[in-house]
C-alpha cells in the first residue's frame, strides 16, 4: 500500500492545455516536496511547501499544500512540450521521506 | 556546494552474481543518505537509509544490504543477485528533507 497516492498516473495531453495532478494521503507530513525526473536522471526538485494551505508558483506550476497538510495538488498552465517527465511528490515523515507513485506526463507539440 | 556521485551508471550482471553500488556526497558533512529503487517509469521505494556512519534503517526486507563505512559513503551490497532486483537504484543525501539526487545505476539481471 502507498503511503503517498498520485493521481492520474499518467496523463497525455496537448500543448497549450491545463492540468492539475493530485497526491493524497491519511498522514500528515511536516512538508511536501514535488519533483521532476527525466528518462535515466534522478529526480530534481521543484518546491517544497511546509505550512497548510500553502500556495506557491514557480513560472507556470502552481503548487497547493492541504489545509490539514495531508494532500497537495501541482497545476502546469498553459503546458509545454517541455513539461514531459514524471512527476514525484514526496512527503517527510521525520528522517523518512517517502514517495508517491508518481504521474507520467505527457505534452505532444 | 554539495555534489552527490553515484556509479556506475549502467550495470549488467548474471543472476546469483554479488553487487556493489557506491555513492559519495561532498560539501556536506554528516548526511542522512538513502537509496531508492525505482521500476520504470514508476515511484520510488525506499530501501535503506542512514543517519551516521555505520547506522543503517531497512525499509523493505530483501537480499539487498547496505553499510556506509564512511561519513559521506554509502554503499548498496547483495551477495547474490536475483532477476526481481533489476531496476533504476538512486542514492540522495537530504538537506532539511529536502532530497538531491545522483545520477542513478540502471542494473539489469540476467
Amino acid at each position: 500500500t502507498q503511503l503517498l497516492e498520485q493521481s492520474p498516473q499518467f496523463l497525455s495531453i496537448q500543448e497549450g492545455e491545463n492540468l492539475t495532478v493530485y497526491c493524497n494521503s491519511s498522514s500528515v507530513f511536516s512538508s511536501l516536496q514535488w519533483y521532476r525526473q527525466e528518462p535515466g536522471e534522478g529526480p530534481v526538485l521543484l518546491v517544497t511547501v511546509v505550512t497548510g494551505g500553502e500556495v506557491k508558483k514557480l513560472k507556470r506550476l502552481t503548487f497547493q499544500f492541504g489545509d490539514a497538510r495531508k494532500d497537495s495538488s501541482l497545476h502546469i498552465t498553459a503546458a509545454q512540450p517541455g513539461d514531459t517527465g514524471l512527476y514525484l511528490c514526496a512527503g517527510a515523515l521525520g528522517n523518512m521521506l517517502t514517495f508517491g507513485g508518481g504521474t507520467r506526463l505527457m505534452v505532444k507539440p | 556546494s554539495q555534489t552527490i556521485h553515484q556509479w556506475p551508471a549502467t550495470l549488467v550482471q548474471p543472476v546469483g552474481s554479488p553487487l556493489s553500488l557506491e555513492c559519495t556526497v561532498e560539501g556536506t558533512s554528516n548526511p542522512n543518505l538513502y537509496w531508492y529503487r525505482q521500476a520504470a517509469g514508476r515511484g520510488l521505494q525506499l530501501l535503506f537509509y542512514s543517519v551516521g556512519i555505520g547506522q543503517i534503517s531497512s525499509e523493505v526486507p530483501q537480499n539487498l544490504s547496505a553499510s556506509r563505512p564512511q561519513d559521506r559513503q554509502f554503499i548498496l551490497s547483495s551477495k547474490k543477485l536475483l532477476l526481481s532486483d533489476s531496476g533504476f537504484y538512486l542514492c540522495a543525501w537530504t538537506e532539511n528533507t529536502e532530497a538531491f539526487f545522483g545520477q542513478g545505476t540502471r542494473l539489469t539481471v540476467v
